[in-house]
């Protein structure tokens, strides 16, 4: 079955970076897109970008724009997030979630189980 | 952007009884190529992440409820739950997948009467 396991919390103070990771099983990883959408406490959903394991093809939102990186390492089928320069507000739930094509962006049948970024000095 | 706009911000609905959600979209969804809304709902209960329940606007989902209904076509979404069950308390959103930025509604909270 498909499955899509997120790192552990984390803690950071502002101005550091973080680093979140999404181990995928149970299917193809290079098949579909990978996106990253966080959810801030008590908040709604936002995209904040997606990547094509097969060809590390990237696209972000443009807020995140220059302050975050989406990677992914085949061998391993993990993906991963990273988001620089914290502040504050970046205080959120991080999830992964898997398209359902690597070739033109569609609904979303599977996420990770999400990621505590909280940034407090 | 495609801005989502969902309502109403939250309803209390019997047990029992039809609960229905609005979702409109700024512009349209509608993909002439293929005749697909570009749409999707989700159901996130507290603690978990979101659940997909229908995509093309009105698809369900392999192993979602026969009670949960998507409807509408280029801008104008609605999500029905037919019998509202004490287990459909949650937050539903919609999502459009269109265009990038893919973007969500604000979120319909939906509590028991």
């Amino acid at each position: 079955q498909v499955q899509l396991v997120q790192s552990g919390a984390e803690v950071k103070k502002p101005g550091a970076s973080v680093k979140v990771s999404c181990k995928a099983s149970g299917y193809t990883f290079t098949d579909y897109y990978m996106h990253w959408v966080r959810q801030a406490p008590g908040q709604g959903l936002e995209w904040m970008g997606w990547i094509n394991p097969n060809t590390g093809v990237t696209i972000y939102a443009q807020k995140f724009q220059g302050r975050v990186t989406m990677t992914r390492d085949t061998s391993i089928t993990t993906a991963y997030m990273e988001l620089n320069s914290l502040k504050s507000d970046d205080t959120a739930v991080y999830y992964c979630a898997r398209d359902s094509t690597n070739w033109q962006l569609r609904h979303w049948g599977y996420w990770g189980q999400g990621t505590l970024v909280t940034v407090s000095s | 952007d495609i801005v989502m706009t969902q309502s109403p911000d939250s309803l209390a609905v019997s047990l029992g009884e039809r609960a229905t959600i609005s979702c409109k979209s700024s512009q349209s969804v509608l993909y002439n190529s293929n005749n697909e809304n570009y749409l999707a709902w989700y159901q996130q209960k507290p603690g978990q992440p979101p659940k997909l329940l229908i995509y093309w606007a009105s698809t369900r989902e392999s192993g979602v409820p026969e009670r949960f209904n998507g409807s509408g076509s280029g801008t104008t979404f609605t999500l029905t739950i037919s019998s509202l069950q004490a287990e459909d308390v949650a937050v539903y959103y919609c999502q459009q997948y269109y265009s990038t930025p893919v973007t969500f509604g604000g979120g319909t909270k939906v509590e028991i009467k």
